[in-house]
């Protein structure tokens, strides 16, 4: 089993529309989770930071589930340009604080 | 502020060739990261320094790889000989600190090996 695991989509969605997407980890030591962003042909990019309360950053929401040990995204209103592979990324206490790396989902918003 | 700088952007070579790739970090940040992409595989993690001493090499590949940081400035990374499943994205990535900070990746290197 994977460490972190992703739905890998396409989710095909209609500009406008509301749409999430979730990862689950397997290591309870845990520490630190992330979302990036990756568009085609281009480096990964931090979207945002996950927090124990989760938080909110414009239409993007994050949240944090630790008792079931996944974190989850939610666009709201999307845009054509949210269109992108969106990476989970976690960071374990044991693993000297590397980052581990889903696969990421892509994401494609349609007109 | 530059970023994390990578060279060359693009690289086309045959099976069997030495292949050297390039990164330098943004200046201050003390660990550097290797990483390989690829469609099937995702991101791979495939070292790690801190303070230019390599910690985790771990997902180096094989004998073929081989990575060095002489100095905070400058990275290699080297695949002699080349074959043809080492094409990939290679992304170098440094990040400030010995905690979960972010990483900051640079514009990754396009490796196709024919």
């Amino acid at each position: 089993r994977k460490e972190v695991e992703q739905d890998p989509g396409p989710f095909n969605v209609p500009e406008g529309a509301t749409v999430a997407f979730n990862c689950t980890y397997s290591n309870s030591a845990s520490q630190s989770f992330f979302w990036y962003r990756q568009d085609c042909r281009k480096e990964p990019k931090l979207l945002m930071s996950v927090y124990s309360s989760g938080n909110e950053d414009g239409r993007f929401t994050a949240q944090l589930n630790r008792a079931s040990q996944y974190i989850s995204l939610l666009i709201r209103d999307s845009k054509l340009s949210d269109s992108a592979t969106y990476l989970c990324v976690v960071c374990f206490m044991d693993s000297n604080y590397q980052l581990i790396w889903g696969a990421g989902t892509k994401l494609i918003i349609k007109p | 502020d530059a970023g994390v700088i990578q060279s060359p952007r693009h690289e086309v070579t045959e099976m069997g060739q030495e292949v050297t790739l390039r990164c330098k970090p943004i200046s201050g940040h003390n660990s550097l990261f290797w990483y390989r992409q690829t469609m099937m595989r995702g991101l791979e993690l495939l070292i790690y320094f801190n303070n230019n001493v390599p910690i985790d090499d771990s997902g180096m590949p094989e004998d073929r790889f081989s990575a060095k940081m002489p100095n905070a400035s400058f990275s290699t990374l080297k695949i002699q000989p080349s074959e043809p499943r080492d094409s990939a994205v290679y992304f170098c990535a440094s990040r400030t600190g010995g905690g979960p900070e972010t990483q900051y990746f640079g514009p990754g290197t396009r490796l196709l090996v024919l």
